[in-house]
């Protein structure tokens, strides 16, 4: 069956190091997302990809980088963690009509990260 | 400005009677809506859409939603609560723009006892 997987499910680290989080979908969707999940926020767009070597800022896009070499892969890298960015990660993969999403988000398990 | 709005953080419900779990949007054209579902340390899950059609739409697990235009909303309801229904439910908006990406409400808590 395809999926959407994510790792690691869990990660602490330390302010200032490089954090990179890892998506893999083989529902070979060419739209992926990467959110994040706050109380009291619901979820947030950091970036987003429509296809290879396409990416795009979200809403909340500062002190993250993503990269799409291929259709599978959209790893979300924090370049100098800060507390602020501890929170619970997803992503997700779409199929869309015209750029338009016409159809259901696929979403992974969750990353939750501490930056201590 | 385009955005959704979902009024109540919780919702409390006894088993076996109907909860409605509410939603309302502001958009300048046509939205696709739709609902997702979210149990504890799970992802989110889809549970309908709106793109065109019948207002009355229906879902996994019994659930229903109806598109309302006139009053911008798009509530998602069903017949009879289960304990298993609790989770944290999500309404979400495409509005059809150039990025083309879902706004999501901020959730509402579902909580349904025995």
């Amino acid at each position: 069956d395809a999926e959407i997987t994510q790792s690691p499910r869990h990660k602490i680290t330390e302010t200032g190091r490089q954090v990179t989080l890892a998506c893999h979908q083989t529902w070979n969707h060419n739209n992926m997302f990467w959110y994040r999940q706050d109380l009291g926020h619901g979820l947030r767009l950091i970036h987003y990809s429509y296809g290879v070597h396409d990416t795009n800022k979200g809403e909340v896009s500062d002190g993250y980088s993503v990269s799409r070499s291929n259709t599978e892969d959209l790893p979300l890298t924090l370049e100098s963690a800060a507390s602020s960015q501890t929170s619970v990660y997803f992503c997700a993969s779409s199929e869309s009509l015209g750029g338009v999403i016409t159809g259901e988000l696929f979403f992974g398990e969750g990353s939750r990260l501490t930056v201590l | 400005a385009q955005s959704v709005a979902q009024p109540e953080d919780q919702v409390n419900v006894a088993e076996g009677n109907p909860l409605t779990v509410k939603c309302t949007y502001s958009v300048s054209g046509n939205p696709y809506l739709f609902w997702y579902v979210q149990y504890p340390n799970r992802g989110l899950q889809f549970l309908l859409k709106y793109i065109t059609g019948d207002n009355l739409v229906k879902g996994s697990y019994g659930f229903e939603a109806e598109f309302n235009k006139s009053q911008t909303s798009f509530h998602l309801k069903k017949p009879s609560a289960l304990v298993s229904d609790s989770a944290l439910y999500f309404c979400a908006m495409n509005y059809g723009g150039s990025q083309g990406n879902l706004i999501f409400g901020k959730g509402t808590k579902l909580s349904v006892k025995p």
